[in-house]
């Protein structure tokens, strides 16, 4: 089976900008999770999806905003970009009842 | 609130020799504990989940609820374990993780 892939995996933003991230679970995962990983703070829940529904959301601003479609594929956009943004993104997919997740390669996004 | 603390940040150990990584979680009720790995240029992964009771790669770890502990073992290193390890928690029915900020294991050959 093909891994999650995440799409682009490098970018560079301006502050105020926004951006969109793209994640391809594994086939037949319906549910796909984003973790955002920084030096500072490590890995945090972003959100989590199951069929094109939001199950779960970190403590993160309004800003932070994702959706998944009907073939479960998933995007998170971030709004009005901060410095603070800058991080690595990662999205994790799961079948359904089983609890481990399958982590994609990451998103480096770089605020300028 | 959740959370999981991981003491170290580094750990070195010489080729051969055990390996214990802590990991001390809070959390109310029974959560679901795990242990991910990232190994230089390759993606997170899963490495055991407490249910399970496997060993992987010689690893195991055992969950302690009275001292909300779970630590991995493993009794002779390699220098291949050489990783980025994250004890990382759910709660029961969830999928939404909780990590602690990771342990650098560097084996010494």
């Amino acid at each position: 089976k093909a891994g999650v892939t995440q799409t682009p995996r490098y970018l560079i933003k301006t502050r105020g900008q926004q951006v969109t991230l793209s994640c391809s679970p594994i086939s037949g995962h319906r549910s796909v999770s984003w973790y955002q990983q920084t030096p500072g703070q490590g890995l945090q829940f972003l959100f989590e999806y199951f069929s094109e529904t939001q199950r779960n959301k970190g403590n993160f601003p309004g800003r932070f905003s994702g959706r998944q479609f009907s073939n479960s594929r998933s995007e998170m956009n971030v709004s009005t970009l901060e410095l603070g943004d800058s991080a690595l993104y990662l999205c994790a997919s799961s079948f359904e009842g089983k609890y481990e997740q399958y982590f994609g390669p990451g998103t480096r996004l770089t605020v300028t | 609130a959740q959370r999981v603390t991981q003491p170290e940040k580094l750990l070195s150990v010489f080729k051969g020799a055990p390996v214990e990584l802590k990991c001390n979680y809070s959390y109310s009720g029974s959560p679901e504990l795990f242990w991910y790995v990232q190994y230089s240029r390759q993606r997170l992964q899963l490495l055991l989940r407490h249910i399970s009771r496997e060993s992987i790669k010689g690893f195991t770890a055992d969950l302690n609820k009275g001292e909300t502990s779970f630590h991995l073992k493993k009794p002779f290193a390699q220098e291949e374990d050489s990783a980025m390890y994250y004890c990382a928690l759910s709660g029961a029915g969830s999928y939404q993780l909780t990590f602690g900020k990771g342990t650098k294991l560097s084996v010494i050959p």
